[in-house]
């Protein structure tokens, strides 16, 4: 199983860009990157998947290099809400998805 | 659509207690489940996971046991629960057979506080 690697926590200021990078030095041909959210008492929800270049969606984008060894979580001009845990998952569609420690995201006004 | 439910929300046992948590998916079939554990300011940890009746695996040893009695039913049971089992509970459940870009839907969760 690829292991990921992310920073522990960051700080942003209400309205700017947050960017959130995941280190996967050992992901597979077939693995896929996938980027969920937690709130406090509560499960995480998926935020959005990629393999690679960029993928972009209503609520993120995901930027991934030709590597394939690192991958950033672009969130655009944040709000308090997005207060959250970032987990970064590189899994195969196995039957066994490993989630990390995440990045706990403070969003300060 | 799918939905996937737990229960109990919230539970407080006292230590050597037996436990049982249980979790239903709906709007599917043969999915994939799993059970993960999250202590207090920690990460997921992945318990136990399922990809059909009867079939089982464990990856952390403990005194914590998994079952799957029917395709949409993931129960947690323990025989004598432990402090250390106190925590967040969560089931979640996967699109079975995914070959790429297996996303993991999460229910609502389970506080187990072991006095």
């Amino acid at each position: 199983l690829a292991k990921t690697t992310q920073p522990i926590s960051m700080d942003s200021y209400e309205g700017q860009e947050v960017n959130i990078t995941c280190s996967h030095n050992n992901i597979a041909t077939n693995d896929y990157i996938t980027w969920y959210q937690q709130f406090p008492s509560q499960g995480p929800r998926f935020i959005i998947q990629g393999y690679k270049t960029k993928v972009t969606n209503e609520v993120a984008s995901l930027f991934i290099p030709a590597d394939r060894k690192s991958s950033t979580l672009s969130l655009p001009r944040v709000s308090l809400s997005d207060t959250a845990v970032y987990y970064c998952l590189v899994e195969t569609g196995a039957n066994n998805l490993f989630f990390g420690t995440g990045t706990r995201l403070t969003v300060i006004p | 659509s799918q939905t996937i439910h737990q229960w109990p929300a919230t539970l407080v046992q006292p230590v050597g207690s037996p436990l049982s948590l249980e979790c239903t998916v709906e709007g599917t079939s043969n999915p994939n489940l799993y059970w993960y554990r999250q202590a207090a300011g920690r990460g997921l940890q992945l318990l136990f996971y399922s990809i059909g009746i009867g079939q089982i695996s464990s990856e952390v040893p403990q005194n914590l046991s998994a079952s799957r009695p029917q395709d949409r039913q993931f129960i947690l049971s323990s025989k004598k629960l432990l402090l250390s089992d106190s925590g967040f509970y969560l089931c979640a459940w996967s699109v079975p057979g995914a070959l790429s870009g297996n996303t993991i839907y999460f229910g609502e969760g389970s506080w187990l506080t072991v006095v």
